[in-house]
């Protein structure tokens, strides 16, 4: 059973276009979610968070939005940049669990 | 502040044998969680340490072991591999049980 959901295995954009990566959950109990972005032969990095009591999050380039009602959240990323280019996991967690539940990823390519 | 480190960074098995793999957190965190990557798809979280004591599991096998030490070191021990366990092995570090975690880049296993 998939908990998180990104449906788009692959995005293609161009250089200082908007880039909307989306992310879909099925379990109502989680409070707390996360983007990660993960380039070849390195870890995960954390992007940005967002917390259920909220339904946006801004950092510099990156804003997250939550929907819990239609339980969807999304990455913006605006303007691209080529080094924007690698896979981007969507995580979430509930309230006194450990662990985060990931999505599958979505590669996102940043065309010049 | 040094980041979270893993070792080693590729290792070659073979069925039926042990692996110990290992992860240096970032100073000052007391909580390490151990997550398995296979291809394509999103870390699968394994167990967590919080001061030393497993903290909650996934739905591994009990020859899926940890330990962690005073020292901000952890250990991943896998017992009688098997090919499926053919993944990236990737720990995170975060500051306490429900804050943000930081990852390693990762140990790539093949178990032949």
């Amino acid at each position: 059973d998939q908990q998180v959901k990104q449906n788009s295995p692959s995005l293609s954009v161009q250089e200082g276009r908007i880039s909307i990566l989306n992310c879909d959950y099925t379990n109502s109990m989680f409070d707390y979610f996360l983007w990660y972005k993960k380039y070849p032969a390195e870890g995960p990095t954390f992007l940005i968070s967002i917390s259920s009591i909220k339904d946006k999050n801004e950092d510099g380039r990156f804003t997250v939005f939550l929907n819990k009602s239609a339980k969807h959240l999304s990455l913006h990323i605006v303007p691209s940049q080529p080094g924007d280019s690698a896979v981007y996991f969507c995580a979430a967690r509930h309230q006194g669990a450990q662990k985060l539940v990931f999505g599958q990823g979505t590669r996102l390519t940043i065309n010049p | 502040e040094t980041g979270v480190t893993q070792s080693p960074t590729h290792l070659i098995k073979t069925r039926g044998q042990q692996v110990t793999l290992r992860c240096s957190s970032q100073s000052g965190h007391n909580t390490v969680s151990w997550y398995q990557q296979a291809l394509g798809q999103g870390p699968q979280f394994i167990f967590q340490y919080y001061r030393e004591e497993e903290n909650g599991r996934g739905n591994f096998p009990p020859r899926f072991s940890g330990l962690q030490f005073p020292n901000y070191s952890s250990e991943l021990n896998v017992n009688a591999l098997e090919l499926d366990d053919s993944a990236l092995y990737l720990c995170a570090s975060s500051p306490d049980r429900d804050e943000t975690q930081y990852f390693g880049p990762g140990t790539r296993l093949l178990v032949l």
